[in-house]
């Protein structure tokens, strides 16, 4: 069955500079989530789409925007990368519309790491 | 403040034990999730449960949602070394605005020895 994909799997960046990472939800989900794994933390979630539209906000700092798109397919924009930005950032998937709205599905992560 | 307490945090055990992991919150989940996670890896879904008092079992592993749906417990039967890593349980809240978003508990390390 096809999963979630994420990519990069790795990035390395300098400080204050920017990365995308990007998502691929399982066909025919409609909800995006987004969330971000510091060392030895549990993941804490980041921002959520539904349809394209912003569902929900967690503690998503400002210089981090997300976006979904009409293929339902979701960026995360990261600007002025912190060394504090270091982490795994997963996405995951659901299909709000048939009504099993929190089971999620997870990506395998992107690890970024802010040199 | 952790809004979901998991606990143990850790754990280490002989290849053959039994073990249970709990998940204690004060609050109300409209549903609960359990997790596997290779490290590294993104997290493996295991089981929602979504129905107080809802009980389901996954070959040697048995899933167990609270009554009052502010609880659950993962049991492992007869663990075996492939069963050693990381479980996550992590509950969506009931009610409000925050719809499907997940809040994860500290996580259990399982270390199963042969």
């Amino acid at each position: 069955a096809a999963g979630v994909i994420q990519s990069p799997r790795h990035l390395i960046k300098e400080k204050r500079e920017t990365a995308t990472l990007k998502c691929y939800p399982i066909p025919r989900h409609d909800t995006v989530y987004w969330y971000q794994q510091g060392p030895g933390q549990d993941p804490q979630f980041l921002i959520s789409f539904y349809e394209k539209m912003q569902s929900d906000k967690g503690s998503i700092p400002d210089r981090f925007s997300a976006q979904q798109f009409s293929d339902y397919h979701s960026e995360l924009n990261m600007s002025s990368l912190e060394l504090g930005d270091s982490a795994l950032y997963f996405c995951a998937s659901s299909w709000r519309t048939s009504g099993n709205t929190d089971t999620q599905y997870f990506g395998p992560g992107t690890r970024l790491t802010v040199l | 403040t952790q809004l979901l307490e998991q606990s143990p945090q850790f754990l280490s055990i002989q290849e053959g034990e039994n073990l249970t992991v709990y998940c204690n919150s004060s609050s109300v989940f409209s549903s609960l999730q359990w997790y596997r996670q290779e490290p590294g890896e993104g997290p493996v879904l295991l089981v929602t449960v979504v129905t107080g008092g809802e009980v389901k079992k996954l070959k040697r592993l048995t899933f167990q949602f609270g009554d009052a749906r502010k609880d659950s417990s993962l049991h492992i039967t007869a663990a075996q070394p492939g069963d050693t890593g990381l479980y996550l349980c992590a509950g969506a809240l009931s009610g409000g605005t925050s719809y499907g978003k997940l809040t994860f508990g500290q996580g259990t390390i399982l270390t199963v020895h042969p």
